[in-house]
C-alpha cells in the first residue's frame, strides 16, 4: 500500500532541546510538506519542498528546519528557537508536476514539549 | 490575495439529518477545489474534489458543486451518521503561488448525535 508515514506518533521533549520529525512517502512524489496545527486551528503551512534538495519558506518557518537528501523522505526538525512547540505536525505530498495537486496526509504527529 | 472561507463550527446535528457546509473562495483563474476530512487525532483525507466549474465532485454520500458564479464549493450529505462527526477542510489549489500549494480554510467541527 502506497502512503505517507510519520513517526512517532507521540513525542515528548524537554525545552531547550531540539528534535526530529520523521515523514516518509512511497507515492513517489515530488512535493512535500509540513504544517503545523493548533487545538481547534486550521493548517499552518511551515516548509515544503517540490524537489529533491531544494525547499522553501511557508508562512511559520522561524524555529524549524527540514531538508530533502531523497524524494522519499522530508524531516523537519524543531529547534529550541521555537517559541511554542507544542502541537499537531501533520506531512503531506503532491506531484504537481503530473497533475495531482491534492495533498496527501500522512497521520502526524503530536509533540509535547515540557 | 487568494483565500477561502468556510461557516463557523461547531455544526450540531442529528442523525439522519440533512448537511450544508458553506464554503467560498476568492482566487484568480480557475483553481481547483477540495474537501478534506480530518477525524479525531488523524491526519486530513481527501473526501472529493473538483477541478473545473460545474463538475460535481462524490464520495461516501458527500456531495460539491464547483460554482464560478457564487464562488462557492458547499458541502452537502443528504443524511448524515454519528461515523461523520470529524472537522471538514474546503481548499483551493492556488495557481497563484508556488506550483503545488493548497490553500485551506480553518475547518468546521461537524458533531452528529445519535
Amino acid at each position: 500500500d502506497g502512503g505517507i508515514t510519520q513517526s512517532p506518533k507521540y513525542l515528548f521533549r524537554k525545552e531547550g532541546q531540539n528534535v526530529t520529525l520523521s515523514c516518509e512517502q512511497n507515492l513517489n512524489h515530488d512535493a512535500m510538506y509540513w504544517y503545523r496545527q493548533d487545538p481547534g486551528q486550521g493548517l499552518r503551512l511551515i516548509y515544503y519542498s517540490q524537489i529533491v534538495n531544494d525547499f522553501q519558506k511557508g508562512d511559520i518557518a522561524e524555529g524549524y528546519s527540514v531538508s530533502r537528501e531523497k524524494k522519499e523522505s522530508f524531516p523537519l526538525t524543531v529547534t529550541s528557537a521555537q517559541k511554542n512547540p507544542t502541537a499537531f505536525y501533520l506531512c503531506a505530498s503532491s506531484a504537481p508536476q503530473q497533475g495531482i495537486y491534492e495533498q496527501y496526509f500522512g497521520p502526524g504527529t503530536r509533540l509535547t514539549v515540557t | 490575495g487568494n483565500s477561502v472561507t468556510q461557516m463557523e463550527g461547531p455544526v450540531t446535528l442529528s442523525e439522519e439529518a440533512f448537511l450544508t457546509i458553506n464554503c467560498t473562495y476568492t482566487a484568480t483563474g480557475y483553481p481547483s477545489l477540495f474537501w478534506y476530512v480530518q477525524y479525531p487525532g488523524e491526519g486530513l483525507q481527501l473526501l472529493l474534489k473538483a477541478t473545473k466549474a460545474d463538475d460535481k465532485g462524490s464520495n461516501k454520500g458527500f456531495e460539491a458543486t464547483y460554482r464560478k458564479e457564487t464562488t462557492s464549493f458547499h458541502l452537502e450529505k443528504g443524511s448524515v451518521q454519528v461515523s461523520d462527526s470529524a472537522v471538514y477542510f474546503c481548499a483551493l489549489k492556488d495557481y497563484g503561488g508556488s506550483q503545488g500549494n493548497l490553500i485551506f480554510g480553518k475547518g468546521t467541527k461537524l458533531s452528529v448525535k445519535p
